[in-house]
Order: structure tokens, then sequence, then C-alpha cells
């Protein structure tokens, strides 16, 4: 069963403005970790954060933005006043388990388009 | 350069051939994976590693074999290429269990006709 859901596949902007990407997952586990990978048209992928279950605190770094919910199971990210370098394809991932697995689990991401 | 490198950056083989897909990481990272990357279904685990001689199954390993007699290569081989096998393949490394990021590769486009 798919444990990480990004159900928007495609969305396109106007540079400046907000644009939230949603990630929502499913997982038995107390202890686990998600992340947010960037892979920009050039193909590799970056790390953007990860964060742990018992930290629901959101963090916030320059333009980008996270906002973890437990209650919803959902991770979701915001970029603030998009800019055409946002464009890109944007992964929410899922790690189970005390100390993390050896299993990334990834959602199918979602293709952000940032127009000018 | 320090990091992590996949060759070759392109191929096109043809069904029933043998390929080897190289990854080398520079880290000394105890994790090493493997990717393929298909529209429509992201990015599926075909393989890692916790160290060298140790290796095992992820989601999608079905006409693959990789090894790893040193820690800092870890190569993925078709060993009879199918059509089906057509993807974009990363290689990844993390310092340990993934909750660490994972860092990638650059990635191998391989085409099987």
């Amino acid at each position: 069963a798919q444990k990480v859901t990004q159900a928007q596949t495609e969305i396109s902007v106007v540079e400046k403005e907000d644009v939230t990407l949603d990630c929502v997952y499913e997982t038995r586990d107390t202890t686990y970790y998600l992340f947010w990978y960037k892979q920009p048209p050039s193909g590799e992928l970056v790390f953007l954060i990860r964060r742990n279950s018992f930290d629901e605190q959101n963090e916030i770094s320059g333009r980008y933005s996270w906002n973890f919910q437990k209650s919803t199971s959902s991770f979701n990210f915001t970029i603030t006043a998009s800019q055409v370098v946002d464009s890109a394809v944007y992964f929410c991932a899922l790690s189970e388990g005390q100390g993390g697995s050896e299993k990334l689990v990834f959602g199918k991401g979602t293709k952000l388009t940032v127009n000018p | 350069d320090a990091g992590i490198t996949q060759s070759p950056r392109y191929k096109i083989t043809e069904t029933g051939r043998q390929v080897t897909l190289m990854c080398h990481q520079t880290w000394s990272h105890s994790y090493m994976f493997w990717y393929r990357q298909d529209l429509g279904h992201g990015l599926r685990l075909i393989y890692y590693s916790a160290a060298a001689d140790i290796t095992d199954k992820g989601e999608v390993p079905d006409g693959y074999v990789v090894s790893r007699s040193k820690t800092e290569n870890f190569p993925l081989t078709l060993e009879s290429a199918t059509r089906s096998q057509t993807s974009v393949y990363f290689c990844a490394s993390s310092v340990s269990r993934a909750y660490n990021e994972q860092f990638f590769g650059p990635g191998t486009r391989l085409t099987v006709l």
C-alpha cells in the first residue's frame, strides 16, 4: 500500500505567488521520519528537510516553510513568493521505525512550474 | 571531486544484453541505494546495501543484481535487459539508516530497445 501520497501531480503558478505542496503519509509506527527532496530540471535530487515524528514545530528556511501535523498525517511544504528557479519536481518521503529504516518510501512527486 | 558519481550517464542497449551501471561515492557512507524513476511511479527502491558484502532487496528487485565488495562502489547489473527496464536510475548514499538524508548521484538514463 502506498504510504506517501502527493495528490497534486502538477501545479503551475506565476512568479511571486505563494504555493503549498501537500504530502499525506500513512504509518503505524510512532517513530518515523519525513523528508522533502527537490529535483530540478537538471535531474539530481536535492535534500531539503528532515523532520522526526516527535517534533511538530513548523520550520522556516528563507522562503521555504514546512507544516507538520500528526493529527492529519500531513507534512506540507510552502514556498513563499515563488521564483522561476523553484520550478522542479518535489518529493515527499517517509522512513519508519525508531532509528529510521533502510527503506525510504517516496511519494510520486509534484511538478511545480513557476512562470515569469 | 568528492561526492557520488554514476556512470555511464546515458546508455542505450538492446533487449537481452547485460548492462552494468556503476556508482561510486567518496564519503565512506555505510549505506548505498539504487532507485529507478519512472513517470507516474516516483522513485522506487531496487536494492540497498548496509555495508560491504551486505545487500538486500527493495521494492522492485526482479531482473537486477547488485554487489558491494568495497564500501565506495555499488554496481547494479541488469543480467538480461528488458524494455520495461528503460528508466532513469539513481544511486544514493547515506551515513547510516534512512533517518539521515540520502545523497543522490546525477542519474543514469537507460534505454532498452
